[in-house]
């Protein structure tokens, strides 16, 4: 499975736009770069997911470049509910949700 | 989004003692079903694989005559921590697979703290 690297924590503040990026150098043809959010004592939830380019949905955007050696997920004017760790992972395609987290972005957004 | 419900949110249990934890697929049929243990600070970890009808698939240095895992229905897969010590105080919470290539669904959680 293909290992992620992301910043361990991150600050931002109320109204700003937060990227956050994630190097996955050996991912695969078969793999989906997915995003996960977790508060704390709560199970993680599902934000996005991609093979290509962008995508986008009503809580973020995903810019994978061409080379889908890295990501970088967006959230646009966060707000202080945002402040969550984000879990990038590299999915395979079909792989029955067999999830495997790596550290995560602890992202705190201050008032 | 699909729904899983984890049951109970909240458990304080004596060491030596056994406790189980159920997770429901509400509203879909799971034919597989994932279990995680998550110390604070730290990430996920992945402990079995529950797949209904058949037996669990443990990930290496995880004990299966600990943590009992039964997948005995499409909707419920329950984990059983047996002879509970204070070191298996964690977070534990499931997953359940609908199928395809869709994202992942996972239950609130499962706060066990052994005394």
């Amino acid at each position: 499975l293909a290992k992620t690297t992301q910043p361990i924590s991150m600050d931002s503040y109320e109204g700003q736009e937060v990227n956050i990026t994630c190097s996955h150098n050996n991912i695969a043809t078969n793999d989906y770069i997915t995003w996960y959010q977790q508060f704390p004592s709560q199970g993680p939830r599902f934000i996005i997911q991609g093979y290509k380019t962008k995508v986008t949905n009503e809580v973020a955007s995903l810019f994978i470049p061409a080379d889908r050696k890295s990501s970088t997920l967006s959230l646009p004017r966060v707000s202080l509910s945002d402040t969550a760790v984000y879990y990038c992972l590299v999915v395979p395609l079909n792989a029955g949700n067999m999830l495997t987290f790596g550290g995560g972005t602890r992202l705190m957004v201050k008032p | 989004g699909a729904v899983v419900s984890q049951h109970p949110s909240r458990v304080i249990c004596k060491s030596g003692t056994s406790v189980k934890i159920e997770c429901r697929s509400l509203d879909f049929q799971a034919t597989t079903m994932f279990w995680y243990r998550q110390f604070p600070k730290q990430s996920l970890m992945l402990m079995a694989t529950s797949n209904e009808g058949s037996k669990a698939t443990y990930e290496q240095g995880v004990e299966k005559d600990k943590f009992l895992i039964n997948h005995a229905s499409l909707t419920l897969s329950t984990l059983t921590v047996t002879s509970a010590h204070p070191e298996d105080s964690s977070f534990y919470i499931c997953s359940a697979y609908k199928g395809g290539n869709t994202e992942a669904f996972f239950g609130q959680g499962t706060r066990l703290t052994v005394v």
